[in-house]
């Protein structure tokens, strides 16, 4: 399996537009995280799925941001409408049946930069 | 989920053991200690987890405490590549759980020097 894919790795954008991140988790994974990292908050957690629904959506920061998951094989975060603090690295990690034993499998990440 | 403690930065010679150290004081009986770490512009990485035991795999030891309050991470003969930000994470690890989650703190950052 080639990995947890995300597209794309670098995005800029300006302010105020429609930005679209995708994840393509590992094949068979149950779950799927959305994590967004910067400088000053570190890794956060914004949202995850388990088997295509959202559990927890209590880390997304406001109305701008939404996640869908459609299928098993791809999720999107969508920002609209983008703002500049939004810049960061996003990184989709995915896990199956997390256990004792599973481990989390992440992403390169997408950075994002809005000006 | 236990709150974990790390410090801010370490660093040790290339060759030599990386002992980075976690305190975990108000972890729960079914907790597990987990360890991922994240390379400079990469996605984290796991590395090695344990309940009560010391554990042991290809990239490293966990050396847990008997109280279980504190743990720490060894890197037996640190390279170069094993510069980068090291997490302790706490939780609870059980398929049951509908509310799995894997939160990190800020981390230990471990410069490796020639």
């Amino acid at each position: 399996d080639a990995g947890v894919i995300q597209s794309p790795r670098h995005e800029v954008t300006e302010m105020g537009q429609e930005v679209t991140l995708r994840c393509k988790p590992i094949s068979g994974h149950d779950y799927l995280f959305w994590y967004r990292q910067t400088m000053m908050r570190g890794l956060e957690l914004l949202i995850y799925f388990n088997n295509n629904v959202p559990i927890d959506d209590s880390g997304m920061p406001e109305d701008r941001f939404s996640a869908k998951m459609p299928n098993a094989s791809f999720s999107t975060l969508k920002i609209q409408p983008s703002e500049p603090r939004d810049s960061a690295v996003y990184f989709c990690a995915s896990i199956h049946r997390p256990t004792v034993n599973t481990e989390a499998f992440f992403g390169q990440g997408t950075r994002l930069t809005v000006v | 989920d236990a709150k974990t403690t790390q410090p801010t930065s370490m660093d040790c010679a290339e060759g030599r053991a990386a002992n980075l150290p976690c305190n975990h004081s108000t972890i729960s009986g079914n907790e597990y200690v987990y360890w991922y770490r994240q390379i400079h512009s990469q996605g984290p990485q796991y590395i090695i987890h344990g309940l009560k035991n010391n554990e042991t795999n290809e990239m490293a030891s966990l050396i847990i405490t008997e109280d279980r309050k504190s743990s720490t991470l060894i890197l037996p003969h640190a390279t170069l590549r094993d510069t980068a930000v090291y997490y302790c994470i706490v939780r609870v690890a059980s398929w049951m759980d509908s509310s799995y989650k894997l939160i990190f703190g800020s981390g230990t950052r471990l410069l490796v020097r020639p």
